[in-house]
């Protein structure tokens, strides 16, 4: 089982549309989960750091559900800008952090007119 | 703009050429990564720095060499490459390594292409 994982997609949503997107992880000892989105070409930028109570940044929203192992990304009312790779990016281990970040292989959302 | 900086973006080099990819933040960060990312792959990590001492080395071969002169910057030093070394190499940089500090801040990247 690999330590991140993501469904790859594509994702191929129509305009205004809303799209989750899950993300699980394997340690359970994992305490910090980010969200980065890469468009084309381009270096990966931060969307969002997710924490335990959920977070929300207009319209995206970021769910952390530890039972679950999983982390989850919703967009609401897509815009074509939208379109992108999103990462799903854990801390393994905790409080022993090395720096050693984990990515997803990232999931494609591409948002059609 | 990106707070990290790369140079060069684009850099094309033959398999006995030395070359040097060179890397920039002015954000106070302590800790500085490279990683490399192939196309439709997420970037895999090579090395970490730590208060300007190398902390990670993910068995990277040595042909690659990574450098920390000061805080503010991070080299990687190539020679001898191979075609299959062709890629993004990414710089990163966060507050520290630390749970909570570890926030990435990339650069834009170098598109390395090996001949």
């Amino acid at each position: 089982r690999k330590e991140v994982e993501q469904d790859p997609g594509p994702f191929n949503v129509p305009e205004g549309a809303t799209v989750a997107f899950n993300c699980t992880y394997s340690n359970s000892a994992s305490q910090s989960f980010f969200w980065y989105r890469q468009d084309c070409r381009k270096e990966p930028k931060l969307l969002m750091s997710v924490y335990s109570s959920g977070n929300e940044d207009g319209r995206f929203t970021a769910q952390l559900n530890r039972a679950s192992q999983y982390i989850s990304l919703l967009i609401r009312d897509s815009k074509l800008s939208d379109s992108a790779t999103y990462l799903c990016v854990v801390n393994p281990l905790g409080s022993s952090n090395t720096g050693k970040l984990i990515f997803g292989q990232g999931t494609t959302l591409q948002v059609k007119p | 703009d990106t707070e990290v900086t790369q140079t060069p973006k684009h850099l094309v080099m033959g398999m006995t050429n030395k070359k040097s990819l060179k890397c920039e933040q002015h954000m106070g960060h302590r800790a500085m990564y490279w990683y490399k990312q192939k196309a439709k792959k997420p970037p895999e990590l090579m090395f970490v720095y730590s208060y300007e001492k190398l902390s990670i080395n993910e068995s990277v071969p040595s042909r690659f060499s990574p450098e920390c002169p000061n805080s503010s910057l991070l080299n990687l030093h190539l020679h001898a490459l191979q075609p299959e070394d062709s890629a993004l190499y990414l710089c990163a940089s966060s507050q520290g390594q630390s749970s909570g500090a570890n926030v990435l801040t990339f650069g834009a990247g170098s598109r390395l292409t090996v001949l």
